[in-house]
């Protein structure tokens, strides 16, 4: 398998913009992971799904974040409108639900898609 | 609910010494530990975890960590550090099917 896929791995985007960033997971895998890294927050979940169906979004940041996964393997999240603060890496990362209470298994991320919001 | 401390946001060492990266948990069931490596400009990399079998956990690059119950810990070492160590060092904490990671520590080798 080659790896959870984001696309693409650099947008910058001008103010009020619409953001699409794209994740293909590992086949097989039940759960869609979406974080944001920044330097003064450091890794930040916004959203899980199970079975394409969202499960925890307590993280996403405000109405301007919205996160889809109409199939197993193709999720996007998207930001409308675009501010300068929303700059930051988006990863997306995917696991398998495994054995035990919480699952024991690891998640496997993507390469990341810096991005730069002017 | 469950998180996870890391202890230091910068180490440095010198090549060939000891590395010690701490991290401690908080978790009301028993824990599913995970160290990560991010290089730069990369996505996270798993080193190692800990699914509560052996509490002392051997991972890729020679790096080790030990689940110690008493102390809610489960720091990071590397008997001899190398020049391609240097990077950022994530522990994380499974809870309901999700992971938590701690702030991270950047990890300086010295020549």
């Amino acid at each position: 398998d080659a790896g959870v896929i984001q696309s693409p791995r650099h947008e910058v985007t001008e103010m009020g913009q619409e953001v699409t960033l794209r994740c293909k997971p590992i086949s097989g895998h039940d759960y869609l992971f979406w974080y944001r890294q920044t330097m003064m927050r450091g890794l930040e979940l916004l959203i899980y799904f199970n079975n394409n169906v969202p499960i925890d979004d307590s993280g996403m940041p405000e109405d301007r974040f919205s996160a889809k996964m109409p199939n197993a393997s193709f999720s996007t999240l998207k930001i409308q409108p675009s501010e300068p603060r929303d700059s930051a890496v988006y990863f997306c990362a995917s696991s398998s639900g495994g054995l035990g209470e919480v699952g024991d298994t690891e998640a496997f991320f993507g390469q990341g898609t810096r991005l730069t919001v002017v | 609910a469950q998180s996870v401390t890391q202890l230091g946001s910068h180490v440095s060492v010198s090549e060939g010494a000891l590395v010690l990266l701490r991290c401690n948990y908080s978790s009301s069931v028993p824990p599913y530990l995970f160290w990560y490596v991010q290089y730069p400009n990369q996505g996270l990399q798993l080193l190692l975890k800990y699914t509560s079998a052996a509490t002392l956990v051997k991972g890729i690059n020679g790096f080790e960590a030990e689940f110690k119950k008493s102390e809610t810990s489960f720091h990071l070492t590397k008997p001899s550090a190398h020049m391609s160590d240097a990077a950022e060092y994530f522990c994380a904490v499974k809870g309901t099917y999700k992971y938590i990671f701690g702030t991270g520590t950047r990890l300086k080798v010295l020549a």
